[in-house]
């Protein structure tokens, strides 16, 4: 695709209930990031793919929070029994994963939990 | 740990006046500098980069000079349009293609 694809957008889920957020990245790029944005703040890492192997997953805050990557391109995240503070814009990047080379972030999904 | 401290918004300014937006950081070694622009209903962009001290990474009229010495990396464009208004994210990584640390962001209005 022309750029990194997230769905849904929006998802509004029940406290208690499981979510999966989707990343569709750039065709051939190596490298994939999820960050979690807090309303009013910065993006935050939560964790690092490299093809299929998860390189880095020293920010997800907690395990209810899930991700993987399984043939290298598409990636989950899933968040399981969802708490009002998970309520968030959850980010995808990816990226050649050459030395150097630029992240291109997806638009992002608004998680609202209720 | 890596971190990164922005100056606090939001920033109002008329066209064509001269923007300056802070931005200060922590880290060990010597990290790649980034400023982001996120546009509203808009995912978030490279907006300019700085891989080495005194280098100046610049777009779109923008700059941001990578100061070892004040561990600073300050946007500025000397006359910003209506069009700039968006949000303003400065960025690091350890090494320009890892994982990045973001400042808190700055909104930027502009008016006509």
């Amino acid at each position: 695709g022309a750029g990194v694809s997230q769905s849904p957008r929006y998802k509004v889920a029940k406290r208690g209930q499981d979510v999966a957020l989707r990343c569709d990245p750039i065709s051939g790029h190596v490298s994939l990031f999820w960050y979690q944005q807090a309303l009013g703040q910065g993006p935050e890492f939560l964790t690092y793919f490299q093809n299929e192997a998860q390189l880095d997953k020293s920010g997800l805050p907690s395990d209810r929070f899930f991700a993987e990557r399984p043939e290298g391109s598409v990636s989950t995240l899933k968040i399981q029994r969802t708490q009002q503070e998970d309520s968030a814009v959850y980010l995808c990047a990816s990226s050649p994963g050459r030395m150097g080379a630029e992240a291109f972030f997806g638009q992002g999904t608004r998680l609202t939990v209720v | 740990g890596n971190s990164v401290t922005q100056m606090e918004g939001p920033v109002t300014l008329s066209e064509e006046a001269f923007l300056t937006i802070n931005c200060t950081y922590t880290a060990t070694g010597y990290p790649s500098l980034f400023w982001y622009v996120q546009y509203p209903g808009e995912g978030l962009q490279l907006l300019l980069k700085a891989t080495k001290a005194d280098d100046k990474g610049s777009n779109k009229g923008f700059e941001a000079t990578y100061r070892k010495e004040t561990t600073s990396f300050h946007l500025e464009k000397g006359s910003v349009q209506v069009s700039d208004s968006a949000v303003y994210f400065c960025a690091l990584s350890r090494t320009s293609g890892s994982r990045l640390t973001f400042g808190e962001g700055t909104q930027l209005t502009v008016n006509p």
